[in-house]
């Protein structure tokens, strides 16, 4: 069975430019997270989506946004680059939202702001 | 504010010896932890979790402990295998909200 996929594995972005990061969850997952890793760190949480509506976001600005689909992919987007946004962005999935779901990773997407 | 934290960056470990990775966090309300193996350029790889109704759970070389007065658990690895040398994660929840991770303890298994 084919894992959480991410696309693209790496990208290099110029600062002010916009990303849009995809996301297909494990097959029967219906909620996805998304997550952030800078170098020394551990992935901080951005946003989780279940049944396509947002049900969490973390401390990022407005430049962050998400949204989940009807067959459960999602994107991420991030506007107006800024160089401190160089970083792994991982996608998660998980069956639901309930206490003692465990999330698991995709490969991640590795951007670059320059 | 840190809610989970690992205060060993890096551990050493002698091939067939016992590995044990700390993980401490603040918040009660936690109910489900889990921990992850993460290569380099790769994505976190799940290996055990635990719910806060317990205090041990087992998965072959892998046992994650909990603690909860102390608000501690601990991933033991036995027998450690050059392969299992990566940098791991412990993570936590409450009620299926995000999960909060610690920023990861480098673990060398020397052959």
């Amino acid at each position: 069975d084919a894992g959480v996929t991410q696309s693209p594995t790496h990208l290099i972005k110029t600062r002010g430019q916009h990303v849009t990061l995809r996301c297909s969850p494990i097959s029967g997952h219906k909620s996805v997270s998304w997550y952030q890793q800078v170098l020394g760190q551990g992935p901080q949480f951005i946003f989780q989506y279940y049944e396509k509506e947002e049900r969490g976001r973390g401390n990022f600005p407005d430049r962050f946004s998400a949204r989940q689909f009807p067959n459960y992919s999602s994107e991420l987007n991030v506007n107006a680059l800024l160089l401190g946004d160089s970083a792994l962005y991982l996608c998660a999935s998980s069956f639901s939202r309930l206490s003692g779901n465990t999330i698991y990773f995709g490969e991640g997407s590795w951007l670059t702001v320059v | 504010d840190q809610q989970v934290k690992q205060n060993s960056p890096s551990l050493s470990v002698q091939e067939g010896r016992i590995s044990i990775l700390n993980c401490d966090y603040t918040n009660s309300m936690f109910d489900y932890f889990l921990w992850y193996k993460k290569y380099p350029a790769e994505g976190p790889t799940f290996l055990i979790s635990i719910s806060s109704i317990k205090d041990k759970n087992e998965d072959g070389r892998f046992t994650v402990f909990l603690n909860k007065s102390a608000k501690h658990l601990s991933l033991h690895i036995v027998p450690s295998q050059p392969g299992d040398s990566a940098v791991y994660f412990c993570a936590a929840s409450a009620q299926g909200n995000q999960f909060y991770f610690g920023t990861g303890t480098s673990l060398t298994v020397i052959p």
